[in-house]
C-alpha cells in the first residue's frame, strides 16, 4: 500500500516560477526522503529530512516536514526547463530506516 | 564509481519464459533492493538484503518470483514463469558506505514486458 501521497499529481510551471509540491503520509516515521525522476531513468535522491527535524535546505531547494500533520513540502525556487521530472517522496516507517514505501509522484513540467 | 549497473536494459519475453534480471550494486554498499514501478501501483519495494541475506520479501507479488544475491556485488531477480502482468519496470538500488546510509542509489531500470 501507498504511504506516501503526493500532490498535486501534475503541475506545470514557468521557468523562474517556483513550483511547490506536497506529500501527505499515514504512520510514524524515522525519516522522509524526496526523488527526482527523469523520463525513462531511475531515480536520484535529492534530499533527507529526519523525524525530528523542521526544515532542510539543499541549493534551489527547500523540504519542510510536519510530524503533527504528517505532510511535507518540497520548494524547488527558480525552477529551470531542466527540472522537469516526477518528484516522489518516500518514507521509512518507525522502527526502520530502510524499507522506503514510496508515493505515486508529481509530474512537474517547467516551460522555458 | 559507475553506480549501480542492471541488465538487460529491455527484456521481451512470452508468457510462460523464465526471465533473470541482474544487478551489480555500488561497490561498499551493504544494502540491496529490487523494486517495480508500474502506471497502477507505482514503486513497490519487492525485497531487500542486507549483507547478502535477505531481510524483508514481504513485497514479492508470488512464488514465481525469487532473488538471491550470492556475494556483495552481485544479485538476481528471477521470474518463473512469467505472466503479462509481470510487465513492469524493475529497478535495482544499494545503499549503505556509511556517510549516506539512508540515500538510495537507483540503477537505471529494466524494462520486462511479458506478451
Amino acid at each position: 500500500s501507498q504511504q506516501g501521497e503526493e500532490d498535486p499529481q501534475a503541475l506545470s510551471i514557468q521557468e523562474g516560477e517556483n513550483a511547490t509540491m506536497n506529500c501527505s503520509y499515514k504512520t510514524s516515521i524515522n525519516n522522509l526522503q524526496w526523488y527526482r525522476q527523469n523520463s525513462g531513468r531511475g531515480l536520484v535522491h535529492l534530499i533527507l529530512i529526519r523525524s525530528n527535524e523542521r526544515e532542510k535546505h539543499s541549493g534551489r531547494l527547500r523540504v519542510t516536514l510536519d510530524t503533527s500533520k504528517k505532510s511535507s513540502s518540497l520548494l524547488i525556487t527558480a525552477s529551470r526547463a531542466a527540472d522537469t521530472a516526477s518528484y516522489f517522496c518516500a518514507t521509512a516507517p518507525g522502527g526502520s530506516n530502510y524499507k522506503l514505501t514510496f508515493g505515486k509522484g508529481t509530474l512537474l513540467t517547467v516551460n522555458p | 564509481d559507475a553506480g549501480v549497473i542492471q541488465s538487460p536494459r529491455h527484456e521481451v519475453t512470452e508468457m510462460g519464459q523464465e526471465v533473470t534480471l541482474r544487478c551489480k550494486p555500488i561497490s561498499g554498499h551493504d544494502y540491496l533492493f529490487w523494486y517495480r514501478q508500474t502506471m497502477m501501483r507505482g514503486l513497490e519495494l519487492l525485497i531487500y538484503f542486507n549483507n547478502n541475506v535477505p531481510i524483508d520479501d514481504s513485497g514479492m507479488p508470488e512464488d514465481r518470483f525469487s532473488a538471491k544475491m550470492p556475494n556483495a556485488s552481485f544479485s538476481t531477480l528471477k521470474i518463473q514463469p512469467s505472466e503479462p502482468r509481470d510487465s513492469a519496470v524493475y529497478f535495482c538500488a544499494s545503499s549503505g558506505g556509511g556517510r549516506s546510509y539512508n540515500e538510495q542509489f537507483f540503477g537505471p531500470g529494466t524494462r520486462l514486458t511479458v506478451l
